[in-house]
């Protein structure tokens, strides 16, 4: 079975410094892993997504996460936070072959200027 | 449409009525998807359409819960009897393939929230 561990369910940054959620997995198999984000009264947004080609993944409005097999991780990163950035955010695993996404518990960011 | 659209966006009904939630998929997207979020958690599978044909329900909490896409484009959930722990976010999404992998992607509504008194 596949699950999702979100280490910090808040962090709170300031404007301009860097950003880290932290996420770690367990699959069976080679999985794709994504991030999404959830604004106040709004569906949930896909940042990024990794499917098995390239280990670091590049995103929307500027965040990039690295898939590091031998520590079972997918931390999500920017170099600066943005005021616009503040929101929850849930980092997910999909079965290889099927259809279901299981979602991690989601870190909720704060940026205070 | 533009993107998945849900409805009610809120719903607030006593315990025991029954409440039928709506989801408008993406035109042309093939799945569709329905998960439940509750307070301070990740949304939780609840089942998946391909076209009209519901292949999976393995998430649904119990026979009070069901789904349906008779057309293979508008899906229902309904849910019988209600109760107070029934009180949920229920999430729809769509995607243009099937699976998780390669370049498929799950596009999600806003949701409709559920309060049961």
């Amino acid at each position: 079975a596949q699950s999702v561990t979100q280490l910090d369910s808040h962090v709170s940054v300031s404007e301009g410094t860097p950003v880290l959620l932290r996420c770690n997995y367990s699959s069976s198999y080679s999985p794709s892993l994504f991030w999404y984000v959830q604004h106040p009264n709004k569906g949930l947004q896909l940042l990024l997504k990794y499917t098995s080609a390239a280990t670091l993944v590049k995103g929307i409005n500027g965040f990039e996460a690295e898939f590091k097999k031998s520590e079972t991780s997918f931390h999500l990163t920017k170099p600066s936070a943005h005021m616009s950035d503040a929101a929850e955010y849930f980092c997910v695993v999909g079965e290889r072959y099927g259809n279901k996404l299981v979602f991690g518990a989601g870190t909720i960011l704060r940026v205070k200027s | 449409g533009a993107g998945v659209s849900q409805s009610p966006r809120y719903k607030v009904t006593k315990r025991g009525q029954d409440v039928a939630l709506r989801c408008d998929p993406i035109s042309g997207h093939v799945s569709l998807y329905w998960y439940r979020q509750a307070l301070g958690q990740g949304p939780e599978f609840l089942t998946y359409f391909n076209y009209e044909a519901q292949q999976d329900k393995s998430g649904l909490p119990n026979d009070r819960f069901s789904a349906e896409r008779p057309e293979g484009s508008i899906s229902t959930l309904t849910i019988q009897r209600t109760e107070q722990r029934d009180s949920a976010m229920y999430r729809c999404a769509s995607s243009l393939g099937q699976g998780t992998s390669g370049a498929n992607v799950l596009t999600f509504g806003a949701g409709s929230r559920l309060t049961v008194l």
